[in-house]
């Protein structure tokens, strides 16, 4: 069963600095791993979409990784701003598309 | 270009009541999937939707079910409830089929609350 973890559950920065989230899960065998920055009472909204054949994919300030050997996957966020300030969720989906399997999700605060 | 809409964004039942929420996918979107959120769960995966049919279906007991119109349209229900539905019910909306055919669009969900 596959299984999603994001360490650490909260963390606080200060404006500008550059910051990494981690992803990991159990299973290598994925389609694709999705990251989506959720705020508060708020839906989600996706922030990247890496394919398995893919390593990483980039969008203004924000870079992700995958490494499906090793199960892992980094959200890098770079200057980071107060605006920021959100739960960052990853998902995975399994190779048959049944659904997307997401952690629990790193709740970061950027202070002023 | 309007996003995924769900209806009621808050709603309070009491125990043993039923609720149906709503979500409108974002336009020439086929498929919908909906997940429950508890800060004790994270995000589960109840079931997917994609042309009237459900493809996929979560491990959730048989109160939770849903049905898609023909305009793309999808409803959930939840029969019987009990405290612990209290949740973020969020709805996702794709192109194509299945997860795994590119990014899910979610809407603001709707809050439940049973008493």
């Amino acid at each position: 069963k596959q299984e999603v973890t994001q360490i650490p559950a909260a963390l606080s920065v200060p404006e500008g600095e550059n910051l990494v989230l981690n992803c990991s899960f159990t299973d290598s065998a994925i389609y694709n791993l999705q990251w989506f920055r959720q705020d508060p009472g708020k839906g989600l909204t996706s922030l990247l979409l890496i394919q398995s054949s893919q390593r990483e994919q980039t969008s203004g300030r924000l870079n992700a990784s995958l490494d499906k050997s090793s199960g892992r996957s980094t959200l890098y966020i770079a200057a980071s701003q107060p605006g920021d300030s959100a739960t960052y969720l990853c998902a995975v989906t399994d190779q048959a598309g049944t659904a997307l399997i997401f952690g629990k999700g790193t709740t970061l605060s950027v202070s002023s | 270009k309007a996003g995924v809409t769900q209806t009621p964004r808050y709603l309070i039942k009491t125990r043993g009541q039923q609720v149906t929420l709503s979500c409108s996918p974002i336009s020439g979107h086929r498929s919908v999937s909906w997940y429950q959120q508890t800060p004790g769960q994270g995000l589960q995966f109840l079931f997917e939707y994609f042309s009237e049919t459900q493809r996929n279906k979560g491990n959730f007991p048989g109160r939770f079910s849903g049905r898609q119109f023909s305009n793309s349209r999808s409803e959930m229900n939840v029969s019987t409830l009990e405290l612990g539905d209290s949740a973020l019910y969020l709805c996702a909306s794709s192109i194509l089929a299945g997860v795994n055919t590119g990014e899910l669009f979610f809407g603001e969900g709707s809050r439940l609350t049973v008493l």
